[in-house]
């Protein structure tokens, strides 16, 4: 069955470090996101990839960076870790290619801790 | 100001109550209404999503909006505890971005 995981599941890191949040999708979409959740505040975009080599910032992307090289994957980087971003991560994603946008499929969520 | 407000509860009813949810919103190029269900450590998962204004029922679930008054609603009727979790609707225009409400946390008591 096609799905979408998220790697590593918890994570603990330390200020000022340099992380990496895996996201995979075996769906074919063409769309994909990240997105912070935070108490009070829902879901906030972080950057978002429409296709290989395309990627966009969302409303929060100070920070954060993507890549996008394949059609699968879309790896989340923090820069240098601040405590600020301790945080769930989602990724999502979207649009199979008969073009079916309708729903955004969302990942089982990275816990990041930044001590 | 949010783009979409919501009340983030919590919100507590008795098993078998009505459970009414709602959202505002500021963009008046939304277009596609969406609510999705979150259980706890869980990610969201599409519950309903209707296109522009009317109604939708599916099962226990209705969902309204109101784009006069930029204004959507989410019922549920016959509330079991199975529908504790938190809700939270999101939108978006002809883009695939998606805004979020904060969510509402739902619990529904046996």
């Amino acid at each position: 069955d096609a799905e979408i995981t998220q790697s590593p599941r918890h994570k603990i890191t330390e200020t000022g470090r340099q992380v990496t949040l895996a996201c995979h999708q075996t769906w074919n979409h063409n769309n994909m996101f990240w997105y912070r959740q935070d108490l009070g505040h829902g879901l906030r975009l972080i950057h978002y990839s429409y296709g290989v080599h395309d990627t966009n910032k969302g409303e929060v992307s100070d920070g954060y960076s993507v890549s996008r090289s394949n059609t699968e994957d879309l790896p989340l980087t923090l820069e240098s870790a601040a405590s600020s971003q301790t945080s769930v991560y989602f990724c999502a994603s979207s649009g199979d290619p008969t073009g079916n946008v309708r729903e955004q499929f969302f990942g089982p969520g990275t816990r990041l801790t930044v001590l | 100001q949010k783009e979409v407000e919501q009340d983030p509860g919590p919100l507590s009813v008795p098993e078998g109550a009505i459970v009414s949810l709602n959202c505002t919103y500021s963009n008046s190029a939304f277009q596609y209404f969406m609510w999705y269900r979150q259980y706890s450590r869980k990610g969201p998962e599409l519950l309903m999503y209707t296109y522009s204004s009317g109604n939708k029922e599916d099962g226990r679930f209705t969902a309204q909006v109101d784009k006069s008054s930029k204004y959507i609603s989410l019922f549920i009727r016959d509330s079991q505890p199975s529908d504790s979790a938190t809700y939270l609707c999101a939108m978006r225009s002809h883009d695939y971005k998606l805004s979020f409400g904060a969510g509402t946390t739902v619990t529904v008591r046996a």
